[in-house]
């Protein structure tokens, strides 16, 4: 079975500019869940998605948003990016909310300049 | 609020036996989660309990008490290749499903 994939890897970008990431959670996994990783933060929860709801929100601007699709792929957005968005981008997959295993993609490396 | 603690870093010697404790302050609780982090790489599932007790998977151990907000992994027979962050994370039925995680601890194994 296919893991969960995340495009693209790697993304520079300059302030004030926007980006969409995607997500492909696992095959059968309807709940898509979205992660910034900082060195200093360390993983911050950013929302949740099941059946093209978002279900619960973390605590960041309105600048982060996402949306999941019918088949279950995601894609978050930041606009008007500012330094301190550069951090890896983690998306989760899970069956369903609540559900004991999450699994993790790869990441989007995102460096704002 | 929400909040989980553990230690920053770590360093132990191959073959050895390593503790990493967590601890967290949480309303919801409704489960906690083990993963492994190897630099530049996601998270791995390693382990999940939601009641009291130890849960043994291979040189993996976790346990938790719900009254003490505590958790810890066992680690034995260490490898070189079980350097990596280990991060604690708890989830919460606050306000729907969240997962809520720990700084991780990053754990150094020397030969």
């Amino acid at each position: 079975k296919a893991g969960v994939t995340q495009t693209p890897r790697y993304l520079i970008k300059t302030r004030g500019q926007q980006v969409t990431l995607s997500c492909s959670p696992i095959s059968g996994h309807r709940s898509v869940s979205w992660y910034q990783q900082t060195p200093g933060q360390g993983l911050q929860f950013l929302f949740e998605y099941f059946s093209e709801t978002q279900r619960n929100k973390g605590n960041f601007p309105g600048r982060f948003s996402g949306r999941q699709f019918s088949n279950s792929r995601s894609e978050m957005n930041v606009s008007t990016l500012e330094l301190g968005d550069s951090a890896l981008y983690l998306c989760a997959s899970s069956r369903g909310p609540g559900e004991d295993t999450q699994y993790f993609g790869p990441g989007t490396r995102l460096t704002v300049l | 609020g929400q909040n989980i603690d553990q230690p920053t870093e770590m360093t132990a010697t191959e073959g050895a036996i390593v503790q990493i404790n967590c601890t967290y302050q949480t309303s919801g609780f409704n489960g906690l989660f083990w993963y492994q982090q190897h630099a530049g790489e996601a998270p791995t599932f390693l382990s999940y309990n939601v009641l009291d007790g130890l849960e043994e998977k291979g040189r993996f151990s976790s346990f938790l008490s719900r009254s003490k907000g505590y958790s810890y992994l066992l680690l034995k027979e260490l490898q070189m290749k079980d350097s990596a962050s280990y991060l604690c994370a708890v989830r919460v039925t606050t306000g729907g499903f969240k997962t809520i995680f720990g700084a991780g601890t990053r754990l150094f194994v020397k030969a």
